[in-house]
């Protein structure tokens, strides 16, 4: 499984756009890019998935350059309610089954 | 639809004694998972299911725990005797486990272990 990297922590004021870089220089061909969202007290939430350029839904939306060593979540005018880890996960259906492993993640704090 | 059940919601319990999750997945998904979480971390798998057949269970510390899924839909998760270095979150999931892009996994509340 390919090994992501991610910044530790971030700030932001609220109303500002927020992006979160996620390092995966051995992403492998059929792995697909993964971002759950998890707040203190429940399990992590699915945001947004993508393979490969740019994926948008209604919460945030994601980039991927051409190369997919790496990739960015975009969080558009973020909220206080916004404040959570942010998780980061490359993989892909591996001898028939789904396998995900999460990393560190990225710990957000929105600043009124 | 309802989501991933997880009970009980909090547990303590002393070290050496035994404790038990239940999970119940959301209806129709073929594939479930026990996280570990410990506070400050990220989840860990500890055990996946394909139906009621164990796939990955590589970081699961067999000597205290155990996992289970008979039917293919409902699964626990037992330790015994547990350890002061237990105390986490226990998060189970699901997902269709079919072979195709975009395999979303859902998480329950998770189920609060503390050992004292």
């Amino acid at each position: 499984l390919a090994k992501t990297t991610q910044p530790i922590s971030m700030d932001s004021y609220e109303g500002q756009e927020v992006n979160i870089t996620c390092s995966h220089n051995n992403i492998a061909t059929n792995d697909y890019i993964t971002w759950y969202q998890q707040f203190p007290s429940q399990g992590p939430r699915f945001i947004i998935q993508g393979y490969k350029t740019k994926v948008t839904n209604e919460v945030a939306s994601l980039f991927i350059p051409a190369d997919r060593k790496s990739s960015t979540l975009s969080l558009p005018r973020v909220s206080l309610s916004d404040t959570a880890v942010y998780y980061c996960l490359v993989g892909a259906p591996s001898g028939g089954y789904q396998k995900v492993t999460f990393g560190t993640g990225t710990k957000l704090q929105v600043i009124p | 639809e309802a989501g991933v059940a997880q009970s009980p919601r909090y547990k303590i319990i002393e070290k050496r004694q035994s404790v038990a999750f239940w999970c119940n997945p959301i209806s129709g998904h073929a594939t479930l998972y026990w996280y570990q979480q410990i506070l400050g971390q990220g989840p860990k798998l500890l055990i996946q299911f394909q139906n009621n057949g164990v796939v990955d269970d590589s970081q699961l510390p067999k000597d205290r725990f155990s996992a289970e899924r008979l039917k293919g839909v409902d699964s626990t998760l037992k330790i015994q005797p547990a350890k002061l270095e237990d105390s986490a979150v226990y998060l189970c999931a699901s997902s269709l486990g079919r072979i195709i892009s975009g395999n979303t996994i859902y998480f329950g509340e998770g189920s609060w272990l503390t050992v004292v």
